[in-house]
């Protein structure tokens, strides 16, 4: 299996900072990489998929870049709705998995 | 709208069994592969079954192999993970999700899983 590995496992952060948290894979995944935003009592959000392209309704403040098994997402000027938990995950070959997240708070 | 409604979870004693379902709305059910994942209290996301469109392919996670089952229903636009052998450690919030084959776009709610 794949393993995904995503630091820093926690984060603070300011509004308007930018941030970037990065996830590393066990093997190659090419650019099979997705990044997700959870919010507590909510269902999780998918952001970026293909590593670097931006889900439909996404705000323009979150990127994703990397390939093979180093990536990284960037969300500039960042808003109060962003503290959440992000994960990636690889949808290169089953099973799926996901990174351990990532929390990111309010400084 | 797009939409996923999960059902069927609830309090269960360990060695039990139960079975989730996921109605879709929306969308063109027959043309999407469906995953199921569940985050455990205080922990992270976790795959753990999927199943192709047409029920050709199906994968679960080494956790719940040989305990767990997905399978779907095209004409009633509805996916199920049959859960067996529930361990304490089953407890969660399970979720089915849309594959759009790069990501999963299109989650539901969720539904409660105690194991105790």
């Amino acid at each position: 299996d794949i393993q995904m590995t995503q630091s820093p496992s926690s984060l603070s952060a300011s509004i308007g900072d930018r941030v970037s948290i990065t996830c590393r894979a066990s093997q190659s995944i090419t650019t099979y990489l997705n990044w997700y935003q959870h919010k507590p009592g909510r269902a999780p959000n998918l952001l970026i998929f293909g590593a670097s392209s931006l889900q439909g309704g996404v705000p323009s403040r979150f990127s994703g870049s990397g390939s093979g098994s180093a990536f990284t997402l960037t969300i500039n000027n960042l808003q109060p709705e962003d503290f959440a938990t992000y994960y990636c995950q690889q949808s290169y070959s089953t099973p799926f998995t996901f990174g351990q997240g990532t929390k990111l708070e309010i400084k | 709208q797009v939409q996923l409604v999960e059902s069927g979870g609830g309090l269960v004693k360990p060695g039990g069994s139960l079975t989730l379902s996921c109605v879709a709305s929306g969308f063109p059910f027959s043309d999407y592969s469906m995953t199921w994942i569940r985050q455990a209290p205080g922990k992270g996301l976790e795959w753990i079954s999927y199943i192709s469109s047409s029920s050709t392919f199906t994968n679960n996670a080494d956790s719940v192999k040989g305990r767990f089952t997905v399978s779907r229903d095209n004409a009633k636009n509805s996916v199920f993970l049959r859960m067996k052998s529930l361990r304490v450690d089953d407890t969660a919030v399970y979720y089915c999700a849309r594959d759009q084959s790069r990501g999963l776009d299109v989650w539901g709610q969720g539904t409660t899983v105690t194991v105790s």
